[in-house]
C-alpha cells in the first residue's frame, strides 16, 4: 500500500513556456502532499506543502507565483513551473501522507525537468 | 531554522561488511525517517521511528530513535552490491496532530566493492 505516483517522469521543455507536474496517490486518501526540489549531489529541499482544499504554504525563498500548486482533490496535486528558465531545471519530488496515519511520508518517482 | 547534520558524506566499504550512519539535530522530533534513493528515483522508505528509544530492523537494516531525540542512526548488516546508493535520513514534528514538514540531511553516499 501507499502507493504514489508522479508524472511525467522527465520532461524538456522550451524557456518561457510552463511546465505541470502530477503527483497522485493510488491506494491512500493523502490529505497533505509535499514538493521538493533536488540539484545533483544534493539533499532534498522542501519548496511547499499542500493540504487538499486549502492555498498551498512555500517555504521561504520560493516564489510562489512561479511554482504554482494544486491540489483539488484527495488524491492529486499538480505543481505547474510557469515560465520556465533554465535555472529552473531540476529533479522535482512528491511526497505524500494520509492524515493520522503512522505510513511514513510516501515518495513518487520524482520528474527531471530540464528546460533549454 | 531546523537542520539535521548527516555523517559520513560517503562509504566505501567491502562488500559483507558492516555500515553505520547517524544523524544529528540541534532541536528534537518526533518522528524519525531513513529513506534509500537510486539514482533518477524517488526517495524509498526504509525505516520508520516514531518513539524515543525504540529500535527497529527491517532485514539487515536496523535504525534507532535516540532517547534525546535529537539523533538516530542506520545499520546495515553484511553489506551487499545492491545496497549501494544515497542514504538520507529525515525528521518530522507533529503539530497539534497536523503533519509536519519533513527535515531531510545531506545525505550518506554508498559504494560497496563486490
Amino acid at each position: 500500500g501507499a502507493v504514489v505516483s508522479q508524472h511525467p517522469s522527465r520532461v524538456i521543455c522550451k524557456s518561457g513556456t510552463s511546465v505541470k507536474i502530477e503527483c497522485r496517490s493510488l491506494d491512500f486518501q493523502a490529505t497533505t502532499m509535499f514538493w521538493y526540489r533536488q540539484f545533483p549531489k544534493q539533499s532534498l529541499m522542501l519548496m511547499a506543502t499542500s493540504n487538499e482544499g486549502s492555498k498551498a504554504t512555500y517555504e521561504q525563498g520560493v516564489e510562489k507565483d512561479k511554482f504554482l500548486i494544486n491540489h483539488a482533490s484527495l488524491t492529486l496535486s499538480t505543481l505547474t513551473v510557469t515560465s520556465a528558465h533554465p535555472e529552473d531545471s531540476s529533479f522535482y519530488i512528491c511526497s505524500a501522507r494520509a492524515k493520522g496515519t503512522h505510513y511514513g511520508y510516501t515518495f513518487g518517482s520524482g520528474t527531471r525537468l530540464t528546460v533549454v | 531554522g531546523q537542520q539535521l547534520n548527516q555523517s559520513p558524506q560517503s562509504m566505501f566499504i567491502q562488500e559483507g561488511e558492516d555500515v553505520s550512519m547517524n544523524c544529528t539535530s540541534s532541536s528534537i522530533f518526533n518522528t524519525w525517517l531513513w529513506y534509500k534513493q537510486d539514482p533518477g528515483e524517488g526517495p524509498v522508505l526504509l525505516i520508520a521511528l516514531y518513539k524515543a528509544g525504540e529500535l527497529t530492523s527491517n532485514g539487515r537494516l536496523t535504525a534507532q530513535f535516540g532517547i534525546t531525540r535529537k539523533d538516530s542512526f542506520l545499520n546495515i548488516s553484511a553489506s551487499i552490491p545492491s545496497d549501494v546508493g544515497i542514504y538520507f535520513c529525515a525528521g518530522a514534528t507533529e503539530i497539534s496532530g497536523n503533519t509536519g514538514k519533513l527535515i531531510f540531511g545531506q545525505g550518506t553516499t554508498l559504494q560497496v566493492k563486490p
